[in-house]
């Protein structure tokens, strides 16, 4: 099937600075999109979701964004912690199908 | 409750043995999930459970085998496993509803098969 993927294997951030994590997917047909947060020796632990209706949501210091008509989804995070530090994953649904295409993964390290 | 359950944390197992990982949620979702993720790897799908009825297998080996008893329970059931099948083996549930919705994850089980 088609696959969803990020552009960065690793991103080192300073602390109090901004990260932005990139994912390009292929499938033009997803129409659910969720970011995961995956820290050493834990499950992967949901952030935020966006749908295609939509080109950017907000949560707290997380804001996501969607470009359809490249099919870019990006995750933003303002002033970076250290709790920050860990894989985030981003993934895709079609049509509600129970079915989530992970990304492979990108790697943020917070440099205090 | 927004948890996921998941027993035992950690399985070690021979590859002539029988053993079966658990896993809980009282979140009221109809969908529950196993999935298996290797070192720096996106988790990736095995069984989907809907409404207690198996409704996705990913062609997974018969050595694994799901089972959901209720609701609020998946099991998945290990034999004759290999090496190879050494991993962190995680569940997730979800409503179900139209649009699709986040999957809640638990900490997951790492087996190791020697």
């Amino acid at each position: 099937g088609e696959s969803v993927g990020l552009h960065l294997p690793t991103l080192s951030v300073q602390e109090g600075d901004n990260s932005i994590i990139n994912c390009a997917y292929s499938n033009s047909a997803s129409d659910y999109f969720i970011w995961y947060k995956q820290e050493s020796g834990k499950g992967p632990q949901f952030i935020i979701d966006i749908r295609s209706n939509m080109d950017k949501r907000q949560g707290q210091r997380v804001t996501v964004l969607l470009n359809k008509t490249v099919k870019h989804l990006s995750l933003q995070i303002a002033a970076t912690q250290p709790g920050d530090s860990a894989v985030y994953f981003c993934a895709e649904n079609m049509n509600g199908n129970n079915r989530l295409a992970f990304g492979k993964g990108n790697q943020v390290v917070v440099i205090p | 409750d927004t948890e996921v359950t998941q027993t035992p944390k950690h399985l070690v197992m021979g590859m002539t043995n029988k053993k079966s990982l658990k896993c809980e949620q009282h979140m009221g979702h109809r969908a529950m999930y196993w999935y298996k993720q290797k070192a720096k790897k996106p988790p990736e799908l095995m069984f989907v459970y809907s409404y207690e009825k198996l409704s996705i297998n990913e062609s997974v080996p018969s050595r694994f085998s799901p089972e959901c008893p209720n609701s609020s329970l998946l099991n998945l059931h290990l034999h004759a496993l290999q090496p190879e099948d050494s991993a962190l083996y995680l569940c997730a549930s979800s409503p179900i509803r139209d649009g699709g919705y986040e999957q809640y994850f638990g900490p997951g089980t790492r087996l190791t098969v020697t």
